[in-house]
């Protein structure tokens, strides 16, 4: 099943303590993206990825760090989490090349609480 | 300043009835446009996609029209049934950067 898994699901974590979500897509998608999404504003693009090695800082990009070692997966590192970074988190990826423009597919979310 | 809003935060129509829902934008020249489902709890599911060259889309009961000089696109469900409620999201796709609306909480009332 073509999907995009997204790890852990619920985290509960106190300011300071370095913490890694993991994301990963079985389609084969050039671009992965993540998100924040918090009530009233909407998703907010944090990162994204054009290819392995490529990636670029989204509208609010403060506080994370991403890497794109493999194709298949897109990790979000906050080296030292806030609790202005509570949110709900996802991940997502879509297909590129040529003049062809694409959906996102997006992972099941991931939500953060930092205490 | 870039916008991007959504015609209302909530919207409550009868079963059966066309639901239509709005996105605005400024300062922005999207290439093209999509529409997005979320259920509670749950990621973002793409529904539409309308090119800045297309007046409108449609699948099934759904239709979408994209107008560049207005800025705006609407979005329609025909025949509304309770199953279609959930939050509506319009994105603007300008290539490498997408940007979403803050979304349309759509009920359907039996």
């Amino acid at each position: 099943e073509a999907q995009v898994t997204q790890n852990p699901r619920y985290l509960i974590t106190v300011t300071g303590k370095k913490l890694t979500v993991t994301c990963s897509q079985n389609m084969n998608h050039e671009y992965m993206s993540w998100y924040r999404q918090d009530p009233g504003l909407g998703l907010r693009q944090i990162y994204y990825s054009m290819n392995v090695e490529v990636t670029d800082k989204g509208d609010v990009p403060e506080g994370y760090k991403v890497s794109r070692k493999e194709k298949r997966n897109f990790p979000l590192i906050l080296e030292s989490p806030s609790p202005n970074q509570t949110s709900l988190y996802f991940c997502a990826s879509k297909r590129t090349g040529g003049l062809t423009y694409n959906e996102q597919f997006f992972g099941p979310g991931t939500r953060l609480t930092v205490l | 300043s870039q916008k991007i809003e959504q015609n209302s935060e909530a919207l409550n129509i009868q079963e059966g009835k066309t639901a239509t829902l709005t996105c605005n934008y400024t300062n922005y020249s999207p290439a093209y446009l999509q529409w997005y489902r979320q259920d509670p709890g749950r990621g973002p599911v793409f529904l539409l996609l309308i090119r800045e060259n297309e007046k409108e889309k449609r699948k099934e009961r759904l239709k979408v029209t994209f107008d560049t000089t207005l800025k705006q696109s609407l979005f329609h469900i025909t025949a509304s049934q309770p199953a279609d409620s959930a939050t509506y999201l319009c994105a603007l796709d300008m290539g490498n950067d997408m940007r979403f609306g803050a979304g349309t909480r759509l009920t359907v009332k039996p």
